[in-house]
């Protein structure tokens, strides 16, 4: 079936600092992947998203690319600030049926 | 504004009692879900409806009922065969116009079994 793997966290970071969140998938045929952000006591947000292989979401400095080859769709951003402390989903749709969710990572940056 | 509403924020029920989430959308879309979400375990897809008056079992079904009587509105009841309900449950909507639409999430109900 279609699922998401993404890496556990929580992952700590100093302001400025370089994150990588991984994010690999499983799913037949061409599924559109996305990342999603959660802050303290909310719903999802949408941060970016990529619908065919090679496609580069990106978004408040964040961004990730659709991997075909290698089933992924790494989350990415060069200089994390404070503000991005949150929980962050890898997602995937294959069709317009159900959307698939990682465990998702916590994100904490410190000042 | 455009969006999807769930009530109560917090919510509190006795053990061998049924109650009703709300989750209201004004955003037109015809697909709408609900998710549970406990610590460490993302989110779990419990129901979803493609369109009124139809719906179709996520991977944790068992417990719950959902009913889609009007395209703006998908309540979700957690029974009282649901053997651990505490948790966070997320309703969201999608256009299904299209392929693979963005999904819009309200803000959560969190649940509490006292």
């Amino acid at each position: 079936g279609n699922s998401v793997t993404q890496m556990e966290g929580p992952v700590t970071l100093s302001e400025e600092a370089f994150l990588t969140i991984n994010c690999t998938y499983t799913a037949t045929g061409y599924p559109s992947l996305f990342w999603y952000v959660q802050y303290p006591g909310e719903g999802l947000q949408l941060l970016l998203k990529a619908t065919k292989a090679d496609d580069k979401g990106s978004n408040k400095g964040f961004e990730a690319t659709y991997r075909k080859e290698t089933t992924s769709f790494h989350l990415e951003k060069g200089s994390v600030q404070v503000s991005d402390s949150a929980v962050y989903f890898c997602a995937l749709s294959r069709n317009n049926n159900d959307m698939r969710f990682g465990a998702g990572t916590r994100l904490t940056v410190k000042p | 504004d455009g969006g999807i509403t769930q009530s109560p924020k917090y919510l509190f029920r006795k053990e061998g009692q049924n109650v009703t989430l709300s989750c209201e959308q004004n955003l037109n879309h015809d697909a709408m879900y609900w998710y549970r979400q406990d610590p460490g375990q993302g989110l779990r897809l419990i129901y979803y409806s493609q369109i009124v008056n139809d719906f179709q079992k996520g991977d944790i079904a068992e417990g719950y009922s959902v009913s889609r009587e009007k395209k703006e509105s998908f309540p979700l009841t957690v029974t009282s065969a649901q053997k651990n309900p505490t948790a966070f449950y997320l309703c969201a909507s999608r256009s299904t116009v299209g392929w693979n639409t963005e999904a819009f999430f309200g803000q959560g109900t969190r649940l509490t079994v006292v």
